[in-house]
């Protein structure tokens, strides 16, 4: 079964930092994996995605993360935060049982000035 | 603009109301889901649609009856509902549902329903 765990509900940065949020994954199968935002009061929208090609992958808002098949893990970074990064971050993993996305518990990002 | 609409996007209903929540998607997707999220716990998925037939239903109660009548347009129906069902309903789209064509694209969201039960 595919699961997916995010370490810390809530990271906090100053403008400028750098960014990293984690989640490790759990698959019986190649994962196929997802960073997806949240921004108050909106859907989700998607910042990358990792579907077995190259391990490092860039998406948007300069944001990137790289997949470690020995760490089972696919953490989000960025090298500078800014203020508008502040929302809810939500790491996951598609399930072919179902064909399902499988999300973690997400980790809310605030950015100090 | 992620190409799926979600209607309404606030919902404040009494225990013993009846309300549909209406998705719409007009990306060409084949499949379509329905989310809950609550505060403070991971998303939970609800109902999964793939060429308008339910795949999964994920021991939801009968008090929330999906409907999806084309490819386009997904519902949830609401009734008879309690407080602790107040939530954000997400609704998804995805193309490639079958045989693992989920990894060529992913889900797009719409800006989802914020219901509260009253």
């Amino acid at each position: 079964a595919q699961s997916v765990t995010q370490l810390g509900s809530h990271v906090s940065v100053s403008e400028g930092a750098l960014v990293l949020l984690r989640c490790n994954y759990s698959s019986s199968v190649p994962p196929y994996l997802f960073w997806y935002v949240q921004y108050p009061n909106q859907g989700l929208q998607l910042l990358l995605k990792y579907t077995s090609a190259a391990t490092l992958v860039k998406g948007i808002n300069g944001f990137e993360a790289e997949f470690k098949k020995s760490e089972t893990s696919f953490h989000l970074t960025k090298p500078s935060a800014h203020m508008s990064d502040a929302a809810e971050y939500f790491c996951a993993v598609y399930s072919p049982q179902g064909g399902k996305l499988i999300f973690g518990q997400g980790t809310e990002l605030s950015v100090k000035p | 603009e992620t190409g799926v609409t979600q209607t309404p996007r606030h919902l404040v209903m009494g225990m013993t109301n009846k309300k549909s929540l209406k998705c719409e998607q007009h990306l060409g997707h084949n499949a379509m889901y329905w989310y809950k999220q609550s505060a403070k716990k991971p998303l939970e998925l609800m109902f999964v649609y793939s060429l308008e037939e339910r795949v999964e239903n994920n021991s939801v109660p009968s008090r929330f009856s999906p409907e999806c009548p084309n490819s386009s347009h997904l519902f949830l129906h609401l009734h008879t509902l309690q407080p602790e069902d107040s939530a954000l309903y997400l609704c998804a789209s995805s193309q490639g549902f079958a045989g693992g064509a989920f990894s060529r694209t992913e889900a797009f969201f719409g800006q989802g329903t914020r219901l509260t039960v009253v």
